[in-house]
């Protein structure tokens, strides 16, 4: 069955270091979403992404944020100053153009630990 | 807008008995809503989903959900859990207009299973 891969698994990183974290979304899937998961607590929406522009962003994704699709294939979340309560589990999603009720496909998700 | 409800963090059940999950929404569009299971170190899971038709959708390893409109619920149930149903299980919902739209996630209510 189709997935979606994200990598790095766990990153470390120090207070006001650049992160980028990298997925893959399933090949025919055309929107794409990145949630992050502070431990503890629910999954929270940041941004999504179809044609090549942010649809749609929370809050949480301040300037700090970016998402970017370079190649056709990956599809990246930079935050470019950590902070400490950056620390959290991000999750990439991906979803089929068509049928609205398609449910999103998730990756594993990279454990972001900001020291 | 969307939101959900599951009320406690926390249940037990025995290995063979009831397993009830609750999840209450609220939503200004008719709404689509999914469950997903997250077991330790993994990413989020799609169990089941109800879009339109069937209230009673049936999902993975046993699990199903009844969409009740009155009630502005979605409860999870499987009839005899396992010891391997021990895991964390989401409710969300989204609205079924707009192609994009965002899953709204609960807090989660994490499920323990006694031999």
């Amino acid at each position: 069955e189709p997935e979606v891969t994200q990598t790095p698994s766990h990153q470390v990183t120090q207070m006001g270091q650049e992160v980028i974290l990298r997925c893959v979304p399933i090949s025919n899937h055309l929107y794409f979403y990145w949630y992050r998961q502070i431990l503890g607590q629910k999954v929270e929406f940041l941004v999504s992404f179809y044609n090549n522009e942010i649809s749609e962003k929370s809050e949480i994704f301040d300037d700090q944020f970016s998402v970017e699709r370079p190649d056709g294939s990956n599809f990246t979340l930079k935050i470019r100053s950590t902070k400490l309560e950056d620390s959290a589990m991000y999750f990439c999603a991906s979803r089929k153009e068509v049928e609205k009720g398609y449910g999103y496909t998730f990756g594993s998700g990279t454990r972001l630990t900001v020291v | 807008a969307q939101s959900v409800t599951q009320l406690g963090s926390h249940v037990s059940v025995s290995e063979g008995a009831l397993v009830l999950l609750r999840c209450n929404y609220s939503s200004s569009v008719p709404p689509y809503l999914f469950w997903y299971v997250q077991y330790p170190n993994q990413g989020l899971q799609l169990l089941l989903k109800y879009t339109t038709g069937a209230t009673l959708v049936k999902g993975i390893n046993g699990f199903e959900a009844e969409f009740k409109k009155s009630e502005t619920s979605f409860h999870l149930t499987k009839p005899s859990a396992h010891m391997s149903d021990a895991a964390e299980y989401f409710c969300a919902v989204r609205g079924n207009t707009g192609a994009n739209s965002k899953l709204t996630f609960g807090k989660g209510i994490t499920l323990s299973v006694r031999p």
